[in-house]
């Protein structure tokens, strides 16, 4: 069965510090990943897919990630964070062959000025 | 161009009762899911509603839950009973393709 881990429950950054939000994936297919972006009383919002194009997969608001396979990973980053990317994000992996999402249990970023 | 809508925002309702959560998907997505994030939680799959095939119910916690979808647009969760461990926010996404998922603002579900 298809899957996404997400690592961390909390991260924690200085304001203009590099963010690294970790995700892991299980499927037995080349998988289609997403990351989404929940800020406080907002609706969520697509940061950026993956689907077997380009491994490294540029997003929105500066951030990016690479789709390695050899670690089953896609990760998520931006080099300079700022106030505003305090939020919760998610890991998606779509179900091969169907319209069905798996979501990680999310990440909270917080960002320390 | 209006994107997802959900009603209502918020909901109160008792332990027992019955309620009915609506969505409004984007004209023309022939995607449509439901899910459910509780306090803290990441978001769990409850069902979800692709043209005219048979939706995918795999993530019903309940045979107290159900939706449907009329006319292949706005769509209604049924939570029949409530029971206290239904409170959450409720989400709704629609999607034109397997590509994005557009969401909702979600309903706020609380069962006293």
């Amino acid at each position: 069965a298809q899957s996404v881990t997400q690592l961390d429950s909390h991260v924690s950054v200085s304001e203009g510090t590099p963010v690294l939000l970790r995700c892991n994936y299980s499927s037995s297919y080349s998988p289609s990943l997403f990351w989404y972006v929940q800020h406080p009383n907002k609706g969520l919002q697509l940061l950026l897919k993956y689907t077997s194009a380009a491994t490294l997969v540029k997003g929105i608001n500066g951030f990016e990630a690479e789709f390695k396979k050899s670690e089953t990973s896609f990760h998520l980053t931006k080099p300079s964070a700022h106030m505003s990317d305090a939020a919760e994000y998610f890991c998606v992996v779509r179900v091969s062959g169907t319209y069905k999402y798996i979501f990680g249990t999310g990440t909270r970023l917080k960002v320390l000025a | 161009g209006a994107g997802v809508s959900q009603s209502p925002s918020n909901k109160v309702t008792e332990k027992g009762k019955d309620v009915e959560l609506r969505c409004d998907p984007i004209s023309g997505h022939t995607a449509l899911y439901w899910y459910r994030q509780s306090l803290g939680q990441g978001l769990e799959f409850l069902i979800y509603f692709q043209g005219n095939s048979a939706p995918d119910k795999s993530g019903l916690p309940s045979d107290r839950f159900s939706a449907e979808r009329t006319g292949g647009s706005v769509s209604t969760l049924t939570i029949q009973r409530t029971q206290q461990e239904d409170s959450a926010v409720y989400l709704c996404a629609s999607s034109p393709d397997s590509s994005e998922q557009f969401f909702g603002p979600g309903t706020r579900l609380t069962v006293l």
